[in-house]
């Protein structure tokens, strides 16, 4: 198990409900990255952690995105309130060090809303 | 802000002919640019890359050159085989910025 891992693969939720989906990186590796996937196009970043630290969340497109990586380890990406146009697929993605290096993706978690 | 344009999709060739997927970019500064691919049911995987002007990524017969005039990093093949069917992003990075820049993806389809 040396890979991202992510869960889970698949939610359905109803609009409105609260959704959780969480992100196990390669043992080690620093930083950490969301980045969410409509259909039929590129990932978009949403939030960059690097150890605990949250240090970039431009991406998040409303405040209803929430990240945290409370041990710098695990991330939880939660989206309250879910709409119908927050159905994607969320890769996390890894790496090790500060710098731009290569990024390891997990295999995404697909959301549907409906 | 930073952006990166890839040929549409998608692309259907027949098995060892040539591949050329273009891709321009848009950015402040001096990039590092790369090309994942995504094969069906699978997560996205790194293909190559390259980190300065005139750098040649190259992994599993593929290559792009990091052309700085141009602001291009166009994926290359000599001889496609059926296995290399998937989607393919161009993206680039910025130091100090650390997320990945996506482009649409071109999806490729290799015939027997």
């Amino acid at each position: 198990g040396a890979g991202v891992s992510q869960s889970p693969r698949y939610k359905v939720a109803k609009r409105g409900q609260d959704v959780a989906l969480r992100c196990d990186p390669i043992s080690g590796h620093v930083s950490l990255f969301w980045y969410q996937q409509a259909l039929g196009q590129g990932p978009e970043f949403l939030t960059y952690f690097q150890n605990e630290a949250q240090l970039d969340k431009s991406g998040l497109p409303s405040d209803r995105f929430f990240a945290e990586r409370p041990e710098g380890s695990v991330s939880t990406l939660k989206i309250q309130r879910t709409q119908q146009e927050d159905s994607a697929v969320y890769l996390c993605a890894s790496s090790s060090s500060w710098g731009v290096d290569t990024q390891y993706f997990g295999p995404g978690t697909r959301l549907t809303v409906l | 802000g930073d952006s990166v344009t890839q040929m549409e999709g998608p692309v259907t060739l027949s098995e060892e002919a040539f591949l050329t997927i273009n891709c321009t970019y848009t950015a402040t500064g001096y990039p590092s640019l790369f090309w994942y691919v995504q094969y069906p049911g699978e997560g996205l995987q790194l293909l190559l890359k390259a980190t300065k002007a005139d750098d040649k990524g190259s992994n599993k017969g593929f290559e792009a050159t990091y052309r700085k005039e141009t602001t291009s990093f166009h994926l290359e093949k000599g001889s496609v085989q059926v296995s290399d069917s998937a989607v393919y992003f161009c993206a680039l990075s910025r130091a100090g910025a650390q997320k990945l820049v996506f482009g649409q993806g071109t999806r490729l389809t290799i015939n027997p």
